[in-house]
């Protein structure tokens, strides 16, 4: 089956400045990679995804960058904002569509003032 | 606006006494899946239902059940509680192009 590695686990940044999460994938066959923001005791939010036959995607303040050769993807976030500050989570799915996400061990994003 | 309901929010169960939690959604999506979120991990898929045919993941025990009597509603049954069990329950669906959405989850406790 599908395994999702993520780094770091704990990311601690200065308000304004930018935030990079890294996440692996194992099984070529993923096509669909979303980014959830999940705060403390809520339910995961969808921020941004893409999909295989896309390299780059963005929405503002977030992007994410995928390459399929080496089989990573990494969420970017711009002029961080104390509101940013949450658990976010990479997930892959294969099949990019019915099928079930595989989410990575998450990494907590602390906004220093 | 929540499209993806899930009851309790918090639900207490005994060692062994079976429970079983509820989700429905307005969204008509024909996916319905089940995760199990411990505390500080990642939620991982329990099983998923594409219209009505079930798919579990091989790592899910038998203690674990699932019925979907129709498209809006899934439920999710846990037989012989243990203590191991104790996580906040996640339903989401889909309409299989990728995208879920998320309920708001129900935080089990095990005494």
């Amino acid at each position: 089956g599908e395994n999702v590695e993520q780094h770091p686990s704990t990311l601690s940044v200065q308000e304004g400045d930018s935030a990079v999460i890294k996440c692996t994938y194992s099984d070529s066959a993923s096509n669909y990679f979303p980014w959830y923001k999940q705060e403390l005791g809520k339910r995961p939010q969808l921020i941004i995804d893409i999909r295989s036959n896309v390299g780059e995607k963005k929405d503002q303040r977030i992007a994410v960058t995928l390459n399929k050769t080496a089989k990573h993807f990494s969420l970017h976030i711009t002029e961080t904002q104390p509101e940013d500050s949450a658990v976010y989570f990479c997930a892959a799915s294969i099949g990019g569509g019915a099928d079930g996400l595989t989410f990575g061990k998450g990494t907590h994003l602390i906004i220093q003032p | 606006d929540a499209m993806v309901i899930q009851n309790p929010r918090y639900q207490v169960t005994q060692f062994g006494k079976p429970v079983t939690l509820s989700c429905s959604q307005t969204l008509n999506h024909n996916v319905m899946y089940w995760y199990q979120q411990k505390s500080s991990q990642a939620p991982k898929l329990l099983f998923h239902y594409y219209d009505k045919d079930f798919n579990n993941e091989a790592d899910t025990p038998d203690n674990f059940q699932s019925r979907r009597p129709n498209t809006s509603f899934c439920f999710l049954d846990i037989r012989s509680p243990g203590l191991g069990d104790a996580a906040m329950y996640l339903c989401a669906t889909s309409r299989g192009t990728g995208e879920k959405a998320f309920g708001s989850g129900t935080q089990l406790s095990v005494l």
